[in-house]
């Protein structure tokens, strides 16, 4: 069966500080991967997505970046941590692209101090 | 862009009570989704439809094309069903999925 990791599952930073969140996916081949931001009383935001190995596309302009090195590992990342990215970060995958079931980590939460 | 609303925001029941949870679009879509989002964050899918009706336990998700409405209702509910329910769409095409703010239910024994 497919599961998902994601960790670390409780991040404090100051501003400033990087940032990495690492994904991984086990039981499938290929998935699209995605990463999604959950702000407080704010709906799922969706930030990047991947297809393929390196192949990631930004939905939201911010000082966050995302790469994909391996097929089921995907990584998102700052440099320099601002205090409005305190959120709750949930990666997740699906068979298809756009279409089908969603598939989510537990998610990661930040707080940027 | 399609515009998700959720209602109500909040929702506390006596254990027991039948429940509905809705949920109305701007945009026609291809697909509907209902998740639950547990108190430690984490989300499990429970229904994707595209019409009609689909039930799983004591859950029933309901879509109506035309009106551009869904409900997700839970029979019999139990203080385990107590979480975050967010109804997401997809519109038509290879677009990625809209998010409602979530409805929050509390269910009290």
């Amino acid at each position: 069966s497919q599961t998902i990791h994601q960790w670390p599952a409780t991040l404090v930073q100051p501003v400033g500080s990087p940032l990495s969140l690492e994904c991984t996916v086990e039981g499938t081949s290929n998935p699209n991967l995605y990463w999604y931001r959950q702000a407080a009383g704010r709906g799922l935001q969706l930030l990047f997505y991947s297809v393929g190995i390196g192949q990631i596309s930004s939905e939201v302009p911010q000082n966050l970046s995302a790469s994909r090195p391996q097929d089921r590992q995907f990584i998102l990342s700052s440099k320099k941590l601002l205090l409005s990215d305190s959120g709750f970060y949930l990666c997740a995958w699906s068979v298809l692209m756009n279409t089908g079931e969603l598939f989510f980590g537990e998610g990661s939460r930040l707080t940027v101090l | 862009k399609n515009e998700v609303e959720q209602s109500p925001q909040n929702l506390t029941a006596q254990e027991g009570e039948f429940i509905t949870i809705n949920c109305s679009y701007s945009v026609g879509i291809s697909a509907l989704h209902w998740l639950q989002q547990h108190p430690g964050g984490g989300i499990v899918s429970l229904f994707m439809l595209s019409s009609g009706k689909k039930k799983h336990g004591r859950l029933i998700a309901t879509i109506n094309i035309q009106e551009k409405h869904s409900s997700l209702h839970i029979t019999a509910s139990h203080p385990r069903d107590s979480a975050v329910y967010i109804c997401a769409v997809r519109n038509s095409g290879n677009t990625p999925l809209v998010f409602g703010k979530g409805t929050r239910l509390s269910v009290i024994a």
